[in-house]
């Protein structure tokens, strides 16, 4: 069964920093790529980074570029989004899915069941 | 970047009914799009890639069509599970964009 499972969310306060890791299980972790996706509270979706499978190429929204930073580790199985420079519109629940698997395009079909990050004061 | 627009924001429909969603793209996306289903307090779920084919183990009442910038997701007999909100996605370029979502309540 594929389950991603998230981790490290918390409060921070703004300008401070925060990791969150995404932990897969039960396929391939190395042959797809990844995504951040994040929700603030009572709010919609909002794409936030992906990865390549081989971690070669990363995009990013562009009001997280600069301070956030997404990486894998293929051999644990393991995605991380290292957050920094936090500011209070941070604030939401941050989801890993899993993305697409070689060339075309993103489908993201399969969800971590979300990490809450709060940055407050 | 791409904006994705749909509508309606929110509807109310019975058991049974046909519901239609609609996505709009700001410029032309081919089939690069995608439907997620989202429950209350729950992760979301892919429904619909590349505008028309039907994730793996989703019910059949669920179809998509469309190309190019209008969308429509359609539930041919809303049951009383459906009750969630839905997202469009965009897939044709970075950042990826997602609709403001539809949510969908049941009378």
């Amino acid at each position: 069964e594929v389950q991603l499972v998230e981790s490290g969310g918390g409060l921070v306060q703004p300008g401070g920093s925060l990791s969150l890791s995404c932990a897969a299980y039960g396929f391939t972790f190395g042959a797809y790529w990844f995504s951040w996706v994040r929700q603030a509270p009572g709010k919609g979706l909002e794409w936030v980074a992906n990865i390549k499978e081989d971690g070669s190429e990363k995009y990013y929204v562009d009001s997280v570029k600069g301070r956030f930073t997404i990486s894998r580790d293929n051999a644990k199985g393991s995605l991380s989004l290292q957050m920094n420079s936090l500011r209070a519109e941070d604030t939401a629940v941050y989801f890993c899915a899993r993305d697409k698997s070689g060339v075309g395009p993103t489908k993201l079909d399969s969800w971590g069941q979300g990490a809450l990050v709060t940055v407050s004061s | 970047d791409i904006q994705m627009t749909q509508s309606p924001s929110s509807l109310s429909a019975s058991v049974g009914d046909r519901v239609t969603i609609t996505c709009r793209a700001s410029q032309s996306i081919n089939n690069y799009l995608n439907w997620y289903q989202q429950k209350p307090g729950k992760a979301p779920k892919l429904l619909i890639y590349g505008a028309s084919s039907l994730q793996s183990g989703v019910p059949s009442r669920f179809s998509g069509r469309g190309s190019g910038t209008d969308f429509t997701l359609t539930i041919s007999s809303l049951q009383p599970e459906d009750l969630a909100t839905y997202y469009c996605q965009q897939s044709s370029r970075a950042p990826l964009t997602f609709g403001g979502g539809t949510k969908v309540e049941i009378k």
